[in-house]
């Protein structure tokens, strides 16, 4: 089975862009989460979708927001973008396990 | 308020040695921890979990234990390797509503010498 995918691996955007950022979960997998790392912070978790649908979300900003297609394909998107988004953003895919399966990650550099 | 904390932000240790990795956590409505390792440039990869029923598992070099009453997770990798040099971080998942949520520590560099 092929696993998490991410794209892009790499951006570079500059404060007050926008961005959207997406991932391609395991085949099967429903569920797909988002964490953003950070030196120090470990994985401060975004957000999770099943089904198309949101089903928690983390303490981040409304400039944070995704969405999940039909086919559990998931994106991200952050508004507004400042200096302190810049991070690795991951992307996750799990069955109905506690275990989560993640992608290599976008790395966000906000000059 | 970090309810996951890895008090070690790194950690070195001879090859061949024992590795132990600690971790605490504050919420007692957690119920399965997991450890995930991390290289660089790539995703944390699933190492070894524990279900909150039991205080210890073993996989291998890699065994997780489990002090529910201290509210601390170990990892001990024996013997440790050059190739076991990653971060590692510890993971607790509690059921909210319809869904598990997953809370990370900070991660623990563990660099393994020749």
């Amino acid at each position: 089975k092929a696993g998490v995918t991410q794209t892009p691996r790499y951006l570079i955007k500059t404060r007050g862009q926008q961005v959207t950022l997406s991932c391609s979960p395991i085949s099967g997998h429903r569920s797909v989460s988002w964490y953003q790392q950070t030196p120090g912070q470990g994985l401060q978790f975004l957000f999770e979708y099943f089904s198309e649908t949101q089903r928690n979300k983390g303490n981040f900003p409304g400039r944070f927001s995704g969405r999940q297609f039909s086919n559990s394909r998931s994106e991200m998107n952050v508004s507004t973008l400042e200096l302190g988004d810049s991070a690795l953003y991951l992307c996750a895919s799990s069955p109905p396990t506690p275990k989560r399966y993640f992608g290599p990650g976008t790395r966000l550099t906000v000059l | 308020d970090q309810q996951v904390k890895q008090n070690s932000p790194s950690l070195s240790v001879q090859e061949g040695r024992i590795s132990i990795l600690n971790c605490d956590y504050t919420n007692s409505m957690f119920d399965y921890f997991l450890w995930y390792k991390k290289y660089p440039a790539e995703g944390p990869t699933f190492l070894i979990s524990i279900s909150s029923i039991k205080d210890k598992n073993e996989d291998g070099r890699f065994t997780v234990f489990l002090n529910k009453s201290a509210k601390h997770l170990s990892l001990h990798i024996v013997p440790s390797q050059p190739g076991d040099s990653a971060v590692y971080f510890c993971a607790a998942s509690e059921e909210t509503g319809s869904a598990r949520q997953l809370t990370f520590g900070s991660g623990t560099q563990l660099t393994v010498l020749p």
